[in-house]
């Protein structure tokens, strides 16, 4: 167990729908990292939070947000769902937002299928 | 940008015997951090072991070991003593100075034999 805590776990919906996906990171990690896993995309780098602040981005869509909030839990909203957001979302979380602080400890992802 | 590309889509490998995943990447960044990653069926990344690119010395975590050359930019993976409970998908992974993001390779699935 990393300790990274996602709900749901699975999640089947429709196109054009919402969804949001949550993440509860480690005790004590301030960093939340959210990755998706598509079967013709791969592992794919979505955005990090950092102390409730936004740190980086990858190649999230416009249809994407997400945010850290002050318990530091974290929130992916993915909205006017299309199939091919049909993925696994992983939530990541460490210590700090550099290297130096180690490694980033992945939770068990979220499925989401859309129909 | 960064990139990771692993060659091998599948490998086995007899219960016992040694394997090794090949990882090559491409970086502009002068310090810069490998892993790799486990992924079983029950889906959890776990990490496997880790190398900082400015030590030379190859990171060794019980039966898991790295070849890694800088100049060659290869990150390779040996198992020894492969388990059953080996199989996995594996990533290689690549992290820069920027923080903690990571690009992924495509992963290996590899499969370990009775």
């Amino acid at each position: 167990d990393s300790g990274v805590t996602q709900t749901p776990k699975h999640l089947i919906t429709a196109t054009g729908q919402r969804v949001t996906l949550r993440c509860s990171p480690r005790s004590g990690d301030l960093s939340v990292y959210w990755y998706q896993q598509s079967l013709d995309q791969g592992l794919q780098f979505l955005i990090q939070y950092y102390n409730g602040e936004e740190r980086a981005k990858g190649n999230i869509l416009e249809r994407f947000s997400a945010q850290q909030f002050p318990d530091l839990h974290s929130e992916l909203n993915l909205s006017s769902l299309e199939l091919g957001d049909s993925a696994l979302y992983f939530c990541a979380s460490s210590v700090g937002a550099g290297w130096s602080t180690g490694e980033l400890f992945f939770g068990e992802g979220s499925r989401l299928t859309v129909l | 940008a960064q990139t990771v590309t692993q060659s091998q889509p599948e490998m086995s490998v007899q219960e016992a015997e040694t394997v090794t995943l090949s990882c090559t990447y491409d970086t502009s960044e002068s310090n810069y951090y490998l892993f790799w990653y486990k992924q079983p069926p029950s889906r959890q990344m776990i990490l496997v072991i880790r190398q900082e690119a400015y030590k030379q010395q190859n990171a060794t975590e019980n039966r898991f070991s790295v070849n890694f050359q800088k100049a060659a930019k290869s990150f390779s993976l040996k198992i020894s003593d492969s388990q059953l409970g080996d199989t996995a998908m594996y990533f290689c992974a690549l992290g820069g100075n920027a923080g903690n993001m990571l690009t992924f390779g495509g992963g290996t699935r590899l499969m370990v034999k009775p």
